[in-house]
């Protein structure tokens, strides 16, 4: 079965430069959510996408931006990096948790993009 | 504010142990929470409850959901070394996004 496909799988960038992730949700899924991991830390949720639309914002940077495509591919952006923004970066996907309002589907992570900022 | 809180933060057992997670909340608007366990990469899913005294159970894993009391328990029986990893509780609120706790590092020793 297919499942959540980011890339790149690692990236090494300095400070000041910019980077993008790319996350392919499974497929139907209509919601991608991005989350931020540092060394020993628990998932920070950064922001989701519902249908293209942005749904949710949580502690992402104003240096970072994110977007969904009509594919529902997402690309989380990242410019003026900073040392701190070394981190695992996790996109994870579900599907219409909106329409059943239940709270009952599950996100399913993909195996995340190692930034590291030197 | 949203909180997951889980306990023990680590734990060491032997091989064959029986083990007891943690996990209790604070969301508005609780709609589900979930388990995961987190080895190398991306956290995979365990189990989702969303009713309370309802046991899910796979294999030697079992959860359970007390919404009155705000708290969830991951049971591991007859732990084996493939169980080391850490184990994060999340519960999704009302927007659909996951709220982590951070996390029970179990180690098994053979």
């Amino acid at each position: 079965a297919a499942g959540v496909i980011q890339s790149p799988r690692h990236l090494i960038k300095e400070k000041r430069e910019t980077a993008t992730l790319k996350c392919y949700p499974i497929p139907r899924h209509d919601t991608v959510y991005w989350y931020q991991q540092g060394p020993g830390q628990d998932p920070q949720f950064l922001i989701s996408f519902y249908e293209k639309m942005q749904s949710d914002k949580g502690s992402i940077p104003d240096r970072f931006s994110a977007q969904q495509f009509s594919d529902y591919h997402s690309e989380l952006n990242m410019s003026s990096l900073e040392l701190g923004d070394s981190a695992l970066y996790f996109c994870a996907s579900s599907f219409g948790d909106r329409i059943t309002g239940t709270g009952a589907n599950v996100l399913t992570f993909g195996a995340g993009s190692r930034l590291t900022v030197l | 504010e949203d909180k997951v809180v889980q306990s023990p933060l680590s734990l060491v057992v032997h091989e064959g142990d029986t083990v007891t997670l943690n996990c209790s909340y604070e969301v508005t608007n609780f709609r589900s929470l979930l388990w995961y366990k987190q080895e190398k990469k991306a956290p995979t899913f365990l189990f989702m409850l969303t009713s309370s005294g309802i046991e899910k159970k796979s294999g030697r894993l079992s959860s359970i959901l007390d919404k009155k009391e705000l708290f969830s328990i991951l049971n591991i029986t007859a732990t084996q070394t493939g169980d080391s990893a850490i184990y994060l509780c999340a519960v999704k609120g009302s927007q659909g996004n996951l709220i982590f706790g951070k996390g029970t590092k179990l180690s098994v020793k053979p």
